[in-house]
């Protein structure tokens, strides 16, 4: 069955450093997103993406956040400069087309000390 | 403002009963609706969906109702079994592009 991969599955950083978080969505899909968890509560959107561009974004996802899809199979959230409070699960999600099942990745937690 | 929340933030059942959790919704706009599960320190994994022009759906074991009058959702586990332990979310398409997540209800299964 395909599935989104997520790398690396723990990472933790120095507040302040840039981290990159990697993301292999399914393989036909063509809609991206990431979302983030704060331990013991909800998922929050983040952004979507499409057609090489952000679709949609939250008031979470500020000018410290960025996607790109490097090549023809990553998808790539960068935190610039990490906060304590950036700390959580992130997950990344596929859809083949809008309003359709998103498959969410295992996950990445980050860590932020 | 748009919200999805669920009625419960825990459930406990007896291994074999029968399972319902409960959502609502706000947002009158959405029509594609998901429930979700997580495991312990894994991502949500799609269990049943459900458009605005469908009242109820019928998966293995699972079945979700949609109420649009009074913007309500559910789902239902058939026979509970200890491997449905996890934390239940429900979703909603807040627009095209991004789909909301109420808050969650933990399940927990009773041998």
């Amino acid at each position: 069955e395909p599935e989104v991969t997520q790398t690396p599955s723990h990472q933790v950083t120095q507040m302040g450093q840039e981290v990159i978080l990697r993301c292999v969505p399914i393989s036909n899909h063509l809609y991206f997103y990431w979302y983030r968890q704060i331990l013991g509560q909800k998922v929050e959107f983040l952004v979507s993406f499409y057609n090489n561009e952000i679709s949609e974004k939250s008031e979470i996802f500020d000018d410290q956040f960025s996607v790109e899809r490097p090549d023809g199979s990553n998808f790539t959230l960068k935190i610039r400069s990490t906060k304590l409070e950036d700390s959580a699960m992130y997950f990344c999600a596929s859809t083949l087309r809008q309003n359709t099942e998103a498959f969410f990745g295992q996950g990445t937690r980050l860590t932020v000390v | 403002g748009e919200s999805v929340g669920l009625h419960l933030p825990t459930l406990s059942v007896q291994e074999g009963d029968n399972s319902i959790i409960n959502c609502a919704y706000s947002n009158s706009a959405s029509d594609y609706f998901i429930w979700y599960k997580q495991e312990s320190g894994k991502g949500p994994q799609f269990i049943i969906d459900i458009r605005s022009n469908m009242d109820k759906r019928q998966g293995q074991r699972v079945t979700v109702l949609l109420n649009k009058t009074v913007k309500h959702l559910s789902l239902q586990i058939a026979a509970t079994q200890p491997g449905d332990s996890a934390v239940y979310f429900c979703a909603e398409n807040s627009n095209d592009y991004k789909l909301s997540f109420g808050a969650g209800t933990t399940v927990t299964v009773r041998a």
